[in-house]
């Protein structure tokens, strides 16, 4: 059984276009985040959400948008994707206070 | 804002060599996390250390907290090509958010035989 599970694994786009990761987790952890990897393997916060309500909205282009239906379920939308936006995205889950982060595999983001 | 470097952001060693990386912080944490991400895989926890001076280990890996819970160092005695991959510490601090982790640079290890 995967424990945070991320779709697609590859996504390639053009300039301009709007896509959606989307992202799962079946451990009853109320807190999921959004994390973006880049080049140089540096690993940033962009959003978290304790059971279905943003807390940590980092410096992010309005363009990406995250959307929590339920406390198992964070996705995030790009609008507008740019050349920049090309990074590994990854989706992770915690249990309360200061426990572990568990990580989906991750989504390789091409903007082209 | 609160940053987390480590050094050095790349190590090159032969197998058998040991290994360290350095973490530290600009703020004082409440407690350090150890992540280590294969090539091509996710981050995956390793341990969390909470205590001021707190030493843990590992088999191979030894963990240590600093006295004024600022900085933090993984070692790893004789290195295996098992080890490769990116160690990041992750601190956390407490916010009006609640516990908050910052993940440092990272240090990409390669093992050579």
């Amino acid at each position: 059984d995967t424990a945070v599970s991320q779709t697609p694994k590859y996504l390639v786009t053009q300039m301009g276009n709007d896509k959606s990761i989307k992202c799962e987790q079946n451990l009853g952890h109320d807190t999921m985040y959004w994390y973006k990897q880049d080049s140089k393997k540096f690993l940033k916060i962009m959003f978290s959400y304790n059971n279905k309500e943003l807390i940590i909205n980092e410096t992010v282009p309005n363009r990406f948008s995250p959307k929590s239906p339920d406390k198992a379920h964070l996705n995030l939308h790009i609008n507008s994707l740019e050349l920049g936006d090309s990074a590994v995205y990854f989706c992770a889950s915690r249990d309360v206070g200061n426990s572990p982060l568990h990580f989906g595999n991750g989504t390789r983001l091409t903007v082209t | 804002g609160q940053q987390v470097m480590q050094i050095p952001q790349y190590q090159h060693v032969q197998e058998g060599e040991d290994f360290t990386t350095y973490c530290n912080s600009s703020t004082t944490l409440s407690n350090i996390q150890w992540y280590k991400q294969r090539p091509g895989g996710h981050p995956v926890f390793l341990i969390q250390l909470v205590k001021s001076g707190e030493v843990k280990k590992q088999k191979r890996l030894t963990f240590q907290f600093g006295e004024a819970k600022k900085n933090s160092s993984l070692h790893i005695t004789a290195t295996q090509t098992t080890d490769v991959g990116t160690y990041f510490c992750a601190g956390a601090r407490l916010t009006g958010g609640g516990n908050k982790l910052t993940f440092g640079t990272g240090t990409q290890l390669k093992v050579e035989l």
